[in-house]
């Protein structure tokens, strides 16, 4: 198993330009979040989804946009990038009605805005 | 409001033991969580406490205390590779149904020889 996967791992994009994060998981997980961690700042929820078809707003939406078309893929879009949106972007999924329900990471995407 | 606390930065030598606190103040709590986090890679799953006590898992160990909003991770016999930052999060209900994890900002450990 592959666990979580993310592509790209690094971009560079001027403010204005728009990108697809893509997440992807082979765990059959029903759950799939977005997070973006920046220095001196915990991990933040972006977007999160419950399931195949379904998303809903995390503590910082504004600027991204997501989808879950597939139960193993959950994208994260930014229409028009700001510098402000520059962090390293983290996808997590977890199973559900386990003792933990822990969330298992991918690698990260570090985007740049300028 | 949402708060969670740990030390910024520790320091510790191979072989040595230390001990990472970790405060929370959170509206509802369904769990606590430990992660690793190496330079520039994913956080990995460490530890989860839900219940009052000591959870051991080989050379880690966590304690929680959900009356004094409290909770540690303990390494025994550190190693160099035990260098990393180490994240707490609380497990809170969100949005009706479901939860979410709230983050500090995680402790750097630096394991010196």
């Amino acid at each position: 198993n592959a666990g979580v996967t993310q592509t790209p791992k690094f971009r560079v994009l001027k403010t204005g330009q728009s990108m697809t994060l893509l997440c992807a998981q082979d765990m059959n997980h029903e759950y799939m979040y977005w997070y973006r961690q920046d220095p001196g700042m915990g991990l933040r929820l972006i977007h999160y989804s419950v399931g195949e078809g379904t998303t809903a707003k995390g503590e910082v939406p504004d600027g991204y946009n997501v989808s879950r078309l597939k139960k193993q893929n959950f994208l994260l879009g930014l229409e028009s990038a700001a510098p402000s949106q520059t962090s390293v972007y983290f996808c997590a999924s977890r199973d559900s009605g386990t003792y933990t329900d822990t969330q298992y990471f991918g690698p990260g995407t570090r985007l740049t805005v300028l | 409001g949402q708060n969670i606390d740990q030390p910024t930065e520790m320091t510790a030598t191979e072989g040595a033991i230390v001990q990472i606190n970790c405060t929370y103040q959170t509206s509802g709590f369904n769990g606590l969580f430990w992660y690793q986090q190496h330079a520039g890679e994913a956080p990995t799953f460490l530890s989860y406490n839900v219940l009052d006590g000591l959870e051991e898992k080989g050379r880690f160990s966590s304690f929680l205390s959900r009356s004094k909003g409290y909770s540690y991770l303990l390494l025994k016999e550190l190693q160099m590779k035990d260098s990393a930052s180490y994240l707490c999060a609380v497990r809170v209900p969100y949005g009706g149904a479901t939860n979410k994890l709230i983050f500090g900002t995680g402790t750097l450990l630096a394991v010196q020889p």
